[in-house]
């Protein structure tokens, strides 16, 4: 079974460009939820999609935003790029969005902002 | 608001027991993860504990006391592979969402 995938692995951006992220869940996983990860901050949620609604937001800006589509693939967008957004950001996908559900991370998008 | 600690790093030699500790404040509990995370990885599960009390799976361990937010993470016959980030999450979420929030991060080192 093909674990979650994530393209792509490596980004380099300028301020004030605009990023699109993607995450394929495992197969018949309906749950994705979106992170940031970096040194100072570790692991940060951004959001959580199931079944192409949003269930939950972390403390991000507006310029973070994500869809989910009804193959359960799911996009980041990060508008207006700042320095500070330079991070690993890392999809997880589970089976449902149920409280006991083990989620499973994908290899992770490296984002670089010059 | 959220809030979970983790000692930042710890050192132990190979074939020794390790425990690492996780407290936690937040507002709502569904249950608390442990995962894995070698650098340049990402994190992989290793457990989940909802109810008070002792989750064993092999050399690793987990204990949860929810009425003093608190839980560990027990490494038995450490070995050198073991050498990685652990962390703590606690599932946030309400109903039948799910909304991890992570502590730092413990970075273990396994020394021979």
């Amino acid at each position: 079974k093909a674990g979650v995938t994530q393209t792509p692995r490596y980004l380099i951006k300028t301020r004030g460009q605009q990023v699109t992220l993607s995450c394929s869940p495992i197969s018949g996983h309906r749950s994705v939820s979106w992170y940031q990860q970096t040194p100072g901050q570790g692991l940060q949620f951004l959001f959580e999609y199931f079944s192409e609604t949003q269930r939950n937001k972390g403390n991000f800006p507006g310029r973070f935003s994500g869809r989910q589509f009804s193959n359960s693939r799911s996009e980041m967008n990060v508008s207006t790029l700042e320095l500070g957004d330079s991070a690993l950001y890392l999809c997880a996908s589970s089976m449902t969005s149920g409280r006991a559900d083990e989620q499973f991370f994908g290899p992770g998008t490296r984002l670089t902002v010059l | 608001g959220q809030n979970i600690d983790q000692p930042t790093e710890m050192t132990a030699t190979e074939g020794a027991i390790v425990q690492i500790n996780c407290t936690y404040q937040t507002s709502g509990f569904n249950g608390l993860f442990w995962y894995q995370q070698h650098a340049g990885e990402a994190p992989t599960f290793l457990s989940y504990n909802v109810l008070d009390g002792l989750e064993e799976k092999g050399r690793f361990s987990s204990f949860l006391s929810r009425s003093k937010g608190y839980s560990y993470l027990l490494l038995k016959e450490l070995q050198m592979k073991d050498s990685a980030s652990y962390l703590c999450a606690v599932n946030h979420g309400s109903g039948n969402t799910g909304k991890l929030i992570f502590g730092q991060g413990t970075t273990l080192q396994v020394k021979p």
